[in-house]
């Protein structure tokens, strides 16, 4: 099971957000990211819990391993205001993804 | 460039079948894995299914096993999810995406996060 939290971030703009998943049991690095705006299909943000997907600004990092993962968003800009899944590929089928938070402006 | 639309969604009664296509481009599925991803109104994303592109390996969601079927079309780059027995539950925005992969001179293989989604087909289940 992966849990993210906050369900729900409110974050002015050109501030930093910290986004937390947390599994169930170890997964090693094997953690995504994924960015969804409203109306759209998800998009990869990071994989292998650090690597920036191709064209993800430097402003996307993501940390963790085992069982505690953060993706951090500095500066945020208007573009990221969005929601944001993790997901975990090392115990599949099945794929599993968290509950999502709600990345909103303040 | 790589680009996956899906096509097939609508309406459609509780315990009546659907069938999605996904077209796939600017890759081969001789190279990469495939997979179905669902999203319910207002819901988070469900990993549905997915298959080796020539579809000699298949798994599946425990809610959906013996329900849908998953395959491919692989010399048209075309995956496919054959919905039958719907129900209520399984109204949905379905996107198909590209699991990530590489290839070494003994094979390729997945690295099972999903790198390139399609837009997505709204299936409705509904009387």
């Amino acid at each position: 099971v992966m849990t993210q939290s906050p369900a729900s971030l409110s974050v002015s703009p050109g501030e930093r957000a910290t986004l937390s998943c947390r599994a169930s049991q170890s997964i090693n690095s094997n953690l995504a990211w994924y960015q969804q705006r409203p109306g759209q299909a998800p998009r990869l943000l990071i994989y292998g819990a650090s690597t920036r997907a191709t064209g993800i600004p430097a402003r996307f990092s993501g940390s963790g391993s085992g069982t505690e993962f953060t993706l951090t968003i500095s500066s945020l800009q208007s573009e990221d205001f969005a929601l944001y899944y993790c997901q975990q590929y090392n115990n599949w089928p099945p794929y599993t993804f968290g509950q999502g938070t709600k990345l909103e402006i303040k | 460039e790589v680009q996956l639309v899906e096509s097939g969604g609508g309406l459609v009664q509780p315990g009546g079948s659907l069938r999605l296509s996904c077209a796939a481009s600017g890759f081969s599925f001789s190279t990469h894995w495939i997979t179905w991803v669902r999203q319910a109104p207002g819901k988070g994303l469900e990993w549905v299914a997915n298959t080796r592109g020539d579809g000699e390996e298949k798994y599946y969601v425990d809610s959906v096993k013996g329900r849908f079927t998953i395959s491919t079309d692989y010399a048209k780059n075309i995956l496919f999810l054959q919905m039958d027995s719907l129900r209520a539950e399984d109204t949905a925005m379905y996107y198909c995406a590209r699991m990530s992969g590489y290839c070494r001179d003994y094979g390729c293989f997945s690295t099972h996060y999903f790198d390139y989604w399609g837009l997505g087909t709204l299936v409705t289940v509904s009387s």
